[in-house]
């Protein structure tokens, strides 16, 4: 079965410090993986996938993140965070049978401190 | 178009009533499907409707929950004799025919509160 981990409940990090947001996954074929970011009560926003390509994606809001096979990773980076980035962040595995459902994590607090 | 909608955005009830939330989705989507988040927690998939059929039920969808989408366009989903276990962020989200490549789009979502 798909599914993806995210080891930590919360990251914390300065303003202008890069942050990580960590992401492991197992699956069974090719993984289509993405991340989703949260802010209190609303929904979930897209940030960016992996479909095939480049191990570094690019998406919103200045956010990357960079598949690794051999350590079956996605983690969320970005090189400057801002205290606006602070929320939810989910990342998120494709079901593999006709639903293409997305498969989500637990979810990872970012605080980003003035 | 203004991206995928949810109705109520907020329902308090009393234990035992029923509830029915309503889904909007992004007009050109043929994909719809439920999510049921509950505090802390990431978003557990309910259920999946390709234009008006229902083709995937979670477990997590007890007797007592029911989704429709009767036209191929906007979905509802409907909880019987709510218990307190209800309460919840239910969110849709929608998505083009894509396959593999297209992500979802969430709408607000709906929170249940059941007293």
């Amino acid at each position: 079965a798909q599914s993806v981990a995210q080891p930590e409940d919360q990251v914390n990090v300065a303003e202008g410090n890069p942050l990580t947001v960590k992401c492991t996954y197992s699956v069974s074929g090719n993984p289509y993986l993405f991340w989703y970011v949260q802010y209190p009560n609303r929904g979930l926003q897209f940030l960016l996938k992996y479909i095939t390509g480049d191990n570094l994606v690019k998406g919103s809001y200045g956010f990357e993140a960079e598949f690794n096979k051999s350590q079956t990773s996605f983690h969320l980076k970005k090189p400057s965070a801002l205290v606006s980035d602070s929320a939810l962040y989910f990342c998120a595995v494709r079901d593999i049978d006709s639903s293409y459902k997305l498969i989500f994590g637990s979810g990872t607090r970012l605080l980003v401190r003035p | 178009d203004t991206g995928v909608s949810q109705d109520p955005r907020h329902k308090i009830t009393k234990r035992g009533q029923n509830v029915t939330f309503r889904c909007d989705p992004i007009s050109e989507h043929n994909r719809l499907y439920w999510y049921r988040q509950t505090l802390g927690q990431g978003p557990e998939f309910l259920t999946y409707f390709q234009n008006e059929a229902q083709l995937e039920k979670s477990r997590l969808l007890s007797d007592r929950f029911s989704a429709e989408r009767p036209k191929g366009s906007f979905s509802t989903l409907e909880i019987q004799r709510t218990e307190q276990g209800d309460s919840a962020m239910y969110l849709c989200a929608s998505s083009e025919d894509r396959g593999v490549t297209g992500e979802l789009f969430f709408g607000e979502g709906s929170r249940l509160t059941v007293l």
